[in-house]
């Protein structure tokens, strides 16, 4: 059981480049998350999802989309990567309730 | 506006010994509340959880203890053990709000020989 998937797992983006992290998870939850890491912060929610083609802005979403078509699949776009992108992203999947989310191992993002 | 917050960035602790990890939040409206721990690398673990209806919740040598009143919650591990060290998170949600979660700044916990 392979959980929640993130690809890849590290990245350089030069300033103004465009990306998709990419997040899928194998256990038909429909609520999807993107959260961001920074140094000595804790998690803030980019973007979420409640279940195929509905999200939703989390605290931070600016120079962020995600799209949600399938229950499995919910990828991230950057757009014109800037400097203050540069992050840990954590993907996570919940089937609903209140037992936890299972994150993905995270993508290291840096923009130069 | 931190509406959950750890104060504490670091704990050191012996084996052997009882660690005790705490959060703050501000948001009384937060109606269950979530532990995570995280290695280096890995994504976040889900550890424990409690509700807002309940003062206490065990599982093992983990319990995460909730006083509503001073809206503060802690995790004891006992005995703590080298496998522990680790940064932990605590976590706040709302149920009904899409599941969404508000995370504090972590505590790294060091557990030593």
């Amino acid at each position: 059981n392979a959980g929640v998937t993130q690809t890849p797992k590290f990245r350089i983006l030069k300033i103004g480049q465009s990306m998709t992290l990419q997040c899928t998870q194998d256990m038909n939850h429909n609520y999807m998350y993107w959260y961001r890491q920074d140094p000595g912060m804790g998690l803030k929610l980019i973007y979420y999802s409640v279940g195929a083609g509905i999200t939703d802005k989390g605290e931070v979403p600016n120079g962020y989309n995600v799209s949600r078509s399938t229950t499995e699949d919910f990828p991230l776009r950057l757009e014109l990567a800037a400097p203050s992108q540069t992050s840990v992203y954590f993907c996570a999947s919940d089937p609903g309730s209140n037992y936890g989310y299972t994150f993905g191992s995270g993508t290291r993002l840096t923009v130069v | 506006d931190q509406q959950v917050k750890q104060n504490s960035p670091s704990l050191s602790v012996q084996e052997g010994r009882i660690s005790i990890l705490n959060c703050d939040y501000t948001n009384s409206m937060f109606d269950y509340f979530l532990w995570y721990k995280k290695y280096p690398a890995e994504g976040p673990t889900f550890l424990i959880s409690i509700s807002s209806i309940k003062d206490k919740n065990e599982d093992g040598r983990f319990t995460v203890f909730l006083n509503k009143s001073a809206k503060h919650l802690s995790l004891h591990i006992v005995p703590s053990q080298p496998g522990d060290s680790a940064v932990y998170f605590c976590a706040a949600g709302l149920t009904g709000g899409g599941n969404k979660l508000t995370f504090g700044t972590g505590t790294q916990l060091k557990v030593e020989l």
